[in-house]
Parts: C-alpha cells; sequence; structure tokens
C-alpha cells in the first residue's frame, strides 16, 4: 500500500520569505501522480500543484515550484515571496494512475503560518 | 467555472438517526469521490465512483453506503449515526485520471 508522510506538523515563514515544505513516500508503482493541496481555516480544499511521476521537470504554477526526486520518492513544495494568504494547512497527496477513480492518498498535513 | 456542489452544507443529526449527503460533480467530470474528515485530521478515503461503477474502497463503515446515479451525481448514506462520525464530509469530482476538485464540504455534527 501507498503512503504519504509529511515530516513537519508545523512551520512559520515570514512575509516576502521562501519556505518549503517536505514530503515523502512509499509506492512500488512506477506511474502516478503527486499533488499539494491547501486547505485553508474555511476548510475549502485547494489544488495548489500537480506532478506527474513520468516528468522529469518539475511543476511550477506562479510562486509555488516543486522539487521531485523520484528516485529518493521526494516532493517537495516551495514557497516564494509569501503573503499573509498562504496561511494555511498543506496536504501532500498521491494517487495511481493505473486504475480510473483510484483514492488520492494524503499525507497528516504541515500547517503553515505567515507572519508580517 | 462551475465547482463541485455540495448539500446540505450543515446536517445536525441525534444518534442512530440516518443522514444523506448529496453531491453534483463537475459537468462532465466521471468521478466522484468521498472523504472524511475529523478536526485537525487529514481527510480520509470513504469511496469512489467511476463510471457509475465503485471504483476504491476506503475505510467506509458498513452502516454507510454510496453510489453515483446515472447524471453522475452521488449520494452518501449514513445510518445508525455514531458520535463519532460527526466531521467535516468532503466531495470532489475529477475526470478518470485527472486532479479531484473538492467541493466545499458537508459538515455532520452527532448529538
Amino acid at each position: 500500500a501507498q503512503t504519504v508522510t509529511q515530516s513537519q506538523p508545523e512551520m512559520s515563514v515570514q512575509e516576502a520569505e521562501t519556505v518549503t515544505l517536505s514530503c515523502t513516500y512509499d509506492t512500488s508503482e512506477s506511474d502516478y501522480y503527486l499533488f499539494w493541496y491547501k486547505q485553508p481555516p474555511s476548510r475549502q480544499m485547494i489544488l495548489v500543484i500537480r506532478q506527474e511521476a513520468y516528468k522529469q521537470q518539475n511543476a511550477t504554477e506562479n510562486r509555488f515550484s516543486v522539487n521531485f526526486q523520484k528516485a529518493a520518492k521526494s516532493f517537495s513544495l516551495k514557497i516564494s515571496d509569501s503573503q499573509l494568504g498562504d496561511a494555511a494547512m498543506y496536504f501532500c497527496a498521491y494517487r495511481s494512475a493505473y486504475q480510473a477513480g483510484t483514492a488520492l492518498i494524503f499525507g497528516k498535513g504541515t500547517t503553515l503560518s505567515v507572519s508580517s | 467555472a462551475a465547482g463541485v456542489i455540495q448539500s446540505p452544507r450543515h446536517l445536525i443529526k441525534e444518534k442512530r438517526e440516518t443522514a444523506t449527503l448529496k453531491c453534483y460533480p463537475i459537468p462532465r467530470h466521471d468521478t466522484v469521490y468521498w472523504y472524511q474528515q475529523g478536526p485537525g485530521q487529514d481527510p480520509q478515503f470513504l469511496i469512489s465512483f467511476y463510471e457509475k461503477m465503485q471504483s476504491d474502497k476506503g475505510s467506509i463503515p458498513d452502516r454507510f453506503s454510496a453510489q453515483q446515479f446515472s447524471d453522475y451525481h452521488s449520494e452518501l448514506n449514513m445510518s445508525s449515526l455514531e458520535l463519532g462520525d460527526s466531521a467535516l464530509y468532503f466531495c470532489a469530482s475529477s475526470l478518470a485520471f485527472g486532479e479531484l476538485f473538492f467541493g466545499e464540504g458537508s459538515r455532520l455534527t452527532v448529538l
């Protein structure tokens, strides 16, 4: 079974600074997807970024980028120029690419605080 | 753009009662997922449907059942409710292998 581990329960950053959230996963599959979701206090689950395992190039979405290391099974999220609105719980998630409708498996989450 | 619609947004039930949650996926999405999230916890996968057939099953109690209808909307039925069932229930939808888009959740309180 696949597992996702986020070893940082809490992180903090100052506005305009850069922060990196860590995520590791365990799988025997070679084809899969990785995601970062953000859950602000409203508890709406918002997709931040997506990475396909077959792509070597790291995904980037504006201020958000990932460092995907397939051999190390590592998938970290870098937030640049942090803003107060980035404060939220961040979940790393894994999904198999072998069958439609398979579950998205979440890590335990990292709570990010942003101070001014 | 249309999003995933969940109803009701809030629901209060007594122990041993029954509750039904509804989910309307994003148009043209053929896959629906149900998750349960307790306070301060990560979302726990319950069940998913692809093209109206059950696709994957997680830690869904036997007291719960779900289905996806011909119009692709889904319903989660919860019977013999227990205090521990109090949680935020998310529905998400996707294309078969696409990213999941989540609804705003249905908050169930069992008294």
